[in-house]
């Protein structure tokens, strides 16, 4: 157990449907991350925050968005969803903005 | 971007054998970790190596940042190693993001 927490485990939903997945860090943990995991592009870096400001930005399409909180939990929103977006989306934490990298559970999500 | 290359792409093993598995990155990098995905999953973390040599139980990884590879050796092999094994690297220009390989596949069989 990687002291990193994602929910839900599982999500089924149609296209074009709206869904948001959330991530608490590991105590301690300032730098939260998100990655998608698919078949054919492997596993992909989304975006980075850190302390609650964004840090980095990697191939997040415009209909995703993400936020850390004050209590530093974050939240990922994936909206007019496609059946290209089914995938294993992971959340990972880490003590400083580059340090190592703590991964949670994922979250699989189905769209039909 | 930074280029991560593994080898080989799949590996079946007979339990207790012992293997390499290799990482080619394309420039210097600050931050390398090995990470085994289980059956259900879930990416375990294995080593954070940026540099030198580590070990821990069967398992030992060395990298060489000047001449920009990586090794993971697992020793006397268990069902249990079965998964994918992924080498992710975090290059000077990419602040915190991880760039991940594609994977060595590795079946151990009873």
């Amino acid at each position: 157990d990687s002291g990193v927490t994602q929910t839900p485990k599982h999500l089924i939903t149609a296209t074009g449907q709206r869904v948001t997945l959330r991530c608490s860090p590991r105590s301690g943990d300032l730098s939260v991350y998100w990655y998608q995991q698919s078949l054919d592009q492997g596993l992909q870096f989304l975006i980075q925050y850190y302390n609650g400001e964004e840090r980095a930005k990697g191939n997040i399409l415009e209909r995703f968005s993400a936020q850390q909180f004050p209590d530093l939990h974050s939240e990922l929103n994936l909206s007019s969803l496609e059946l290209g977006d089914s995938a294993l989306y992971f959340c990972a934490s880490s003590v400083e903005a580059v340090s190592e990298q703590y991964f949670g559970p994922g979250t699989r999500l189905t769209v039909t | 971007g930074i280029q991560v290359e593994q080898s080989p792409p799949d590996l079946i093993l007979q339990e207790g054998a012992n293997s390499t598995l290799r990482c080619n990155f394309s420039d210097s990098v600050n931050n390398l970790q090995w990470f085994h995905q289980n059956p259900w999953g879930q990416l375990i973390n294995l080593f954070y190596i940026p540099s030198g040599t580590k070990q821990n139980g069967r398992l030992s990884a060395t990298t060489v940042a000047t001449e920009r590879y990586s090794l993971l050796y697992i020793s006397s092999s268990q069902t249990t190693d079965s998964g994918v094994y992924f080498c992710a690297v975090r290059g000077g220009t990419s602040y915190g993001k991880l760039t991940f390989g594609q994977g060595t596949i590795l079946t151990v069989h009873p």
